[in-house]
C-alpha cells in the first residue's frame, strides 16, 4: 500500500523557521513534490525533488533522502502569510500520478 | 483569467440527485485529474485521464463517473449524491510532455459540494 506521514500542525513564531517532515513509503517513487494550500484554496507547487540533497529557492528549501524515505519542507524567515497547510505528494509512476500525505497546518504567530 | 477553472464553485444538493462537476482548461495539458479533499485526509484521486481516449478509476472512484469531452474539459458525476460525498472536490492538469518540477500539476479553485 501507499502510506505518506506528516504531523499534522505545527506553529511557529514569525520570522523564526520551521522543519516539516515527510515519511513515504510508496509502491514506486518518480519525484517528491511539496505544495502550499491556504484555507479553501488550490494547492500550489513549492518545489520538487527526484534527487538526493537540498534544493533551495529562496525562503522556501526542501530535502531528499531516497533510501530513507524522507523528505523535509524549510520555511525561513516565517512571515504570517505563511500561515497555510503544506502537501507532501509523492509521484508514484512515470504517468504522474501523485499520492498526496493529509497536510501540515502550520499556524504563524505574531 | 485562470489557467484551470472550475463550475459551480459551490453546490447544496440532496440525497439521491445527480450532480455534474465541470472542469475546464487553457493550459493545453493532456492530463487532467479529479480530488476530493475531506479534512485530515488530504487529496484523493477518484479519476484521472491522460487523453480524451483513456480514462482510469483512482482510489476511491465508487459512486463517481467521468466523462472527458475534450482535451480541455473533464467533467466530474455524481450519479445518485449522498451525504459522505460532501468535500471539497478539485481538479488538476498536468503535461505529459514535461519531466520533473515542470511535471507538476496544476489545481482549479475547487467545487465545495454539500450533500444534505
Amino acid at each position: 500500500g501507499q502510506n505518506i506521514d506528516q504531523p499534522t500542525e505545527m506553529t511557529a513564531t514569525e520570522g523564526a523557521i520551521v522543519q516539516i517532515n515527510c515519511t513515504y513509503q510508496t509502491s514506486g517513487f518518480n519525484g517528491l513534490f511539496w505544495y502550499q494550500q491556504h484555507a479553501g484554496e488550490a494547492p500550489t507547487f513549492l518545489s520538487y525533488n527526484v534527487l538526493d540533497g537540498l534544493e533551495e529557492k529562496g525562503r522556501f528549501s526542501s530535502f531528499l533522502s531516497r533510501s530513507k524515505g524522507y523528505s523535509y519542507l524549510l520555511l525561513k524567515e516565517l512571515q504570517m502569510k505563511d500561515s497555510a497547510s503544506y502537501l507532501c505528494a509523492v509521484g508514484t509512476d512515470s504517468w504522474g500520478k501523485l499520492q498526496f500525505g493529509a497536510g501540515t497546518q502550520v499556524v504563524v504567530t505574531p | 483569467d485562470a489557467d484551470v477553472t472550475q463550475t459551480p464553485r459551490n453546490r447544496i444538493t440532496k440525497t439521491g440527485k445527480r450532480i455534474m462537476l465541470e472542469c475546464s482548461q487553457t493550459k493545453g495539458h493532456d492530463r487532467m485529474y479529479w480530488y476530493r479533499q475531506d479534512p485530515g485526509l488530504g487529496l484523493q484521486l477518484i479519476y484521472y485521464s491522460f487523453d480524451v481516449k483513456d480514462i482510469n478509476k483512482g482510489e476511491i472512484s465508487d459512486g463517481y463517473s467521468v466523462s472527458r469531452q475534450a482535451q480541455a474539459k473533464f467533467s466530474l458525476s455524481l450519479e445518485s449524491a449522498i451525504p459522505n460525498q460532501t468535500a471539497l472536490y478539485f481538479c488538476a492538469t498536468s503535461d505529459s510532455r514535461l519531466a520533473g518540477a515542470d511535471n507538476e500539476q496544476f489545481f482549479g479553485p475547487g467545487t465545495r459540494l454539500t450533500v444534505l
